[in-house]
Formats: structure tokens, C-alpha cells, sequence
């Protein structure tokens, strides 16, 4: 199983601001990494798939990138709606696993 | 515009079974390989099951293996996910989704169904 770590476990940031987001894999898996944001009480939306391609409807501000096993998701300037937790997922070997989740809070 | 609405949660003793299912509707169902995902109470995202398009395949991490059962009906365009011999470390919302047809990734999510495991 692929082990996926996702940091810093809780960022805090001012609205208006950057932030970054890490997620290490256990091994290489080349570009098969999806990020996810779920708000509270909601399930999670899809925001990336294959390391930096936007979802459908997903803003600009949102942006990954990375291969391997060093991935990293930037919002670029934080929005109140985008104060939730973020998860990122690795799809290139069964089973399919999820990082522990970043929680990003205002600041 | 896609819907995934799951039902079937609620107090299940430790021993029994639940029957999840999770109502779809916006896109063509038998066209999409599904999947389920489980969260428990203040804790991370667990891929628990996944099956094909047709049902002729599923997947299941090791963890499941033997209790976890995924089935669909494309007539009624339904997901269902039967869990046995239930653990309280089975209390967790469950997530219908469907995969893209380009990758293992969740594209579209139900509300969830709360699973909770007690006596």
C-alpha cells in the first residue's frame, strides 16, 4: 500500500494570502495524484486530477503540480470558501489512498 | 447535473449487516465504473470498495476483503454496498462516487450515508 503524507497537518493563513500544500508519496507515482477539498459537513470536490489539471469549475487560484512522489497544491489567494481541508489521493497502485488531509484556517 | 444520493445508514449492533445504497441519476450509469468511501467522525477519506461499469469486476483493499460486498443494478441505476460482521470501527459516513473514465480518481460525490456501530 502507498502511503501518502500530506503537510503541514493545519496551516493558518490571512485571506488574500498564498498557501501551500505538500503531499508525499511512499513511492513514485508518476502523475496519478488528485486533490480534494471538502468543506464542513459536505463531501469532498474534486479540484485536481493528474497532478495539475483543474476539474471542471475548478477557479485558477487553485493550481498543483509535482511528479513522483513530491506534490504540492497552491491556492493562491485564499478566498473565504476555500478555508476547509484538503486531501490528496494517489491512483497509480491498488489500493487507492488518501493522505491524512491539510486543514487550512484563517489566520 | 450528476446526483449520487445514498441510503441505508443508521445504528447497526456489532455482529450485523447493513445495505447501503446510493440512487444516481445525470449521466449514463452504466457507462461509469462506481466506488465507495468511507470517512469516520473527524477523521480522513478510506477507499473502501469499487466496481465496473458492467459489474463484472470489483476491487477492494485488503482491509475489506470478505466483508465488504459492492453490487450495482444499471436497470435501476443503483450502487449498493452490503458490510458484514460490523465493528464499531465501522462507524463512518459512506460516499458514493464514480471514478473518471480517465483515471481512479473521484469525480462526483454523494451527501453520504452515517453508518454507526453500536450496541
Amino acid at each position: 500500500e502507498i502511503v501518502m503524507t500530506q503537510s503541514p497537518a493545519a496551516l493558518s493563513v490571512s485571506p488574500g494570502e498564498r498557501a501551500t500544500l505538500s503531499c508525499r508519496a511512499g513511492l513514485s507515482i508518476s502523475s496519478s495524484l488528485a486533490w480534494y477539498q471538502q468543506r464542513p459537513g459536505q463531501p469532498p470536490r474534486l479540484l485536481i486530477h493528474g497532478a495539475s489539471n483543474r476539474a471542471t469549475g475548478i477557479p485558477v487560484r487553485f493550481s498543483g503540480s509535482g511528479s513522483g512522489t513530491e506534490f504540492t497544491l497552491t491556492i493562491s489567494s485564499l478566498q473565504s470558501e476555500d478555508f476547509a481541508v484538503y486531501y490528496c489521493q494517489q491512483y497509480n497502485n491498488w489500493p487507492l489512498t488518501f493522505g491524512g488531509g491539510t486543514k487550512v484556517e484563517i489566520k | 447535473e450528476v446526483q449520487l444520493v445514498e441510503s441505508g445508514g443508521g445504528l447497526v449492533p456489532p455482529g450485523g449487516s447493513v445495505r447501503l445504497s446510493c440512487a444516481a441519476s445525470g449521466f449514463t450509469f452504466s457507462t461509469r465504473a462506481m466506488t465507495w468511501v468511507r470517512q469516520a467522525p473527524g477523521k480522513g477519506l478510506e477507499w473502501v470498495a469499487g466496481i465496473s461499469n458492467g459489474g463484472g469486476s470489483t476491487w477492494y483493499p485488503d482491509s475489506g476483503k470478505g466483508r465488504f460486498i459492492i453490487s450495482r443494478d444499471n436497470s435501476e441505476s443503483t450502487l449498493h454496498l452490503q458490510i458484514n460482521n460490523l465493528r464499531p470501527d465501522d462507524t463512518a459516513t459512506y460516499f458514493c462516487s464514480h471514478w473518471s473514465t480517465g483515471g481512479n480518481w473521484f469525480e462526483s460525490w454523494g451527501q453520504g450515508t452515517l453508518v454507526i456501530v453500536s450496541s
